[in-house]
């Protein structure tokens, strides 16, 4: 069964540190995994997208990485801001015909505090 | 420009009534779908959407159905609602399934 883990279920940070999220997967064969921002009480935002082949991706202060080998990717927001605070999410999609079933991650909430 | 919209925001159902929520889109996206999220659960796929005239099942199709006669316009149905489609139901559009996905703001639907 396709399953994708985050960690950690939540974190604690303070503004202008940096953190790094998790993310294991066991989805196969592999399309691609994406990282998308949530903010309560709203819809995802995606963040960043990577196939097989690419290994890091950034979107301002997001950096996620992906080891296909391991079947890891994690995403790294550096110089944290209060408006960070949100649920983070790892989104890992298999290559399977013409059908597209994405697996979602439960996330991870984080709270920024001044 | 209003990327994705759905309506209602809120709604209040009691249990066997039906209803639609409705997902429109102005960006020309051929892919669309339709998820449910769940306290403590990430969100999960209902159906999908490649193109007007095709639609697919998703993770969790029972209960809820979808046509697309547009490109624009993705419903989806519930015939009768259950306690168990208590959730927030989120819309999604793509220009195809591997590019990036735009949601909208969700619906938060209550069955009694």
């Amino acid at each position: 069964k396709n399953q994708v883990e985050q960690s950690p279920q939540s974190l604690i940070i303070l503004e202008g540190k940096n953190c790094t999220l998790q993310c294991n997967y066991t989805v196969s064969p592999f399309s691609n995994l994406r990282w998308y921002k949530q903010d309560t009480g709203r819809g995802p935002v995606s963040l960043t997208i990577m196939t097989f082949s690419e290994n890091t991706k950034s979107n301002g202060r997001y950096t996620a990485t992906l080891d296909a080998d391991t079947k890891q990717s994690s995403l790294h927001i550096t110089a944290s801001q209060l408006s960070d605070s949100a649920s983070y999410i790892c989104v890992v999609s298999a290559a399977s015909g013409g059908s597209y079933i994405p697996t979602f991650g439960r996330g991870t909430s984080l709270i920024v505090h001044p | 420009n209003a990327g994705v919209t759905q309506t209602p925001k809120f709604q209040v159902l009691k249990t066997g009534q039906s209803m639609t929520l409705q997902c429109a889109q102005d960006m020309n996206h051929e892919y669309m779908s339709w998820y449910r999220q769940d306290p403590g659960m990430g969100l999960r796929l209902i159906h999908y959407s490649v193109g007007a005239g095709i639609t697919d099942q998703g993770e969790v199709p029972n209960g809820y159905n979808v046509s697309r006669s547009t490109t624009e316009d993705f419903p989806l149905r519930l015939l009768s609602a259950a306690p168990s489609q208590t959730s927030v139901y989120f819309c999604a559009s793509s220009l195809d399934r591997v590019r990036e996905q735009y949601f909208g703001p969700g619906t938060r639907l209550t069955v009694t």
